[in-house]
């Protein structure tokens, strides 16, 4: 079972806008920074949000990121057919002292 | 361009150690933090450990007693050991770079990964 709570899957529709919400303690999401990261199978887990809100260069802004207290939520805009893959919120934890991951979420475009 | 790259043996026996390499390009492994992550078939990502180049480490807690990471700057690779490999361990090994920016700590470049199977 992972330190952070996700949901297995969501899931909507080309255009709309979809929500992926991480479940965390003061331990680390309360305390630390959120990260995100997508993953296609078969392929290198790319980092999408880093330090809660912030885009790499060449990440879409359909890709938000929002921190409150011990969550922490991935929003995704205007969703197209390319966004169908899997995705992780992780952070530090400090009583763990170590890096966790939440237990994915697999996003699907109907 | 940072890129990475794992290499070593797709097939463990069980009880076996795994040694996994991680080729650094584009960058000086001199700089940033260097980490291991895998993910097991059908489970989400699971965060190994992590070495600074001066030798410093950091492991899961769950696997600390059975890994090592430790790091050659002279050609600009880190590895990873992981001992009394079991079928639990069957898994796509990931190394990434551990980039930081103020408090925050982040893996911006990950390698394409490599499949580890336990078995006899």
């Amino acid at each position: 079972q992972s330190v952070l709570t996700q949901p297995p899957s969501a899931s909507g529709t080309p255009g709309q806008r979809v929500t992926i919400s991480c479940s965390g303690s003061t331990s680390n999401i309360g305390s630390s920074p959120v990260n995100w990261y997508q993953h296609l199978p078969g392929t290198a887990p790319q980092l999408l949000i880093y330090n809660n809100n912030q885009r790499p260069s060449g990440v879409p802004d359909r890709f938000s990121g929002s921190k409150s207290g011990t969550s922490a939520s991935l929003a995704i805009s205007g969703l197209q057919s390319e966004d169908e893959a899997d995705y992780y919120c992780a952070t530090w934890d400090d009583t763990l002292n170590g890096v966790v991951f939440g237990g994915g979420t697999k996003l699907t475009v109907l | 361009q940072v890129q990475l790259q794992e290499s070593g043996p797709g097939l463990v026996k069980p009880s076996e150690t795994l040694s996994l390499t991680c080729t650094v390009s584009g960058a000086s492994i001199r700089s940033d933090y260097w980490s291991w992550i895998r993910q097991p078939p059908g489970q989400g990502l699971e965060w190994i450990g992590y070495i600074f180049h001066i030798g410093t480490t950091n492991y899961n807690p769950s696997l600390k007693s059975r890994v090592t990471i430790s790091v050659d700057t002279s050609k600009n690779q880190f590895s990873l050991k992981m001992a009394s490999m079991t079928a639990a361990d069957t898994a796509i090994y990931y190394c990434a770079r551990r980039a930081r920016i103020g408090a925050a700590y982040y893996m911006d470049v990950w390698g394409k990964g490599t499949t580890v199977t336990v078995s006899s």
